[in-house]
């Protein structure tokens, strides 16, 4: 079953709009934690945020901003007035306590086409 | 948070060869993994590369195919072997530093003809 649902495959929005990008995810374990990670055309990997399943705040760094609901086992992330730059494809990743928290499993990714 | 370089960035390869990837980290980790990405897919863990002992595979990764060395905490090697087109993917090692937060190397991009 897969554990972590990214529902849209690729999304486009023009300059300054603002654009949600979905994630679901599902665990039998208490504790966990959720990630999201931007993978720019070059093809790395950026780590954008960690979320402990016993945080539930949400979080606001400059543009970005995330909402974690445990009553949805949902992990959205938005990004506000978006910018050429932040054309990517996004992954949201779980990692689980019988894991150890070291085996990351991560959802198909949404990629984000933002035009000017 | 860790930086961590892969060798090499990008190779082509004929089938039926190896190639070895290289992954330095620039502290000491305890946890060192390596990850596929096939063309326009989502990674997927081949394993776990222990240092000291064998490394640890995923379901429908086997040794053979794909040995791991981690002779130290800042350093692993992944060979792919024996290679055919369907290994074309990007290849990264990641590394966790704490508090769980995994870290990824730029990725190495293996196209085999």
């Amino acid at each position: 079953a897969q554990k972590v649902t990214q529902a849209q495959t690729e999304i486009s929005v023009v300059e300054k709009e603002d654009v949600t990008l979905d994630c679901v995810y599902e665990t039998r374990d208490t504790t966990y934690y959720l990630f999201w990670y931007k993978q720019p055309p070059s093809g790395e990997l950026v780590f954008l945020i960690r979320r402990n399943s016993f945080d539930e705040q949400n979080e606001i760094s400059g543009r970005y901003s995330w909402n974690f609901q445990k009553s949805t086992s949902s992990f959205n992330f938005t990004i506000t007035a978006s910018q050429v730059v932040d054309s990517a494809v996004y992954f949201c990743a779980l990692s689980e306590a019988q894991s150890g928290y070291s085996t990351l499993t991560f959802g198909k990714g949404t990629m984000l086409l933002v035009s000017p | 948070s860790a930086v961590i370089s892969q060798k090499p960035s990008r190779d082509i390869c004929q089938r039926g060869t190896s190639l070895t990837i290289q992954c330095q980290v620039d502290s000491q980790v305890t946890m060192m993994f390596w990850y596929r990405q096939q063309p326009g897919q989502s990674l997927t863990l081949i394993a776990t590369a222990n240092q000291g002992s064998e490394a640890t595979y995923e379901s429908g990764f086997v040794i053979d195919k794909f040995p791991i060395s981690r002779p130290n905490l800042t350093f692993s090697t992944l060979t792919v072997s024996n290679m055919s087109p369907e290994d074309s993917s990007i290849y990264l090692c990641s590394a966790i530093q704490s508090p769980y937060e995994q870290y990824f190397g730029p990725g190495t991009r293996l196209t085999v003809t």
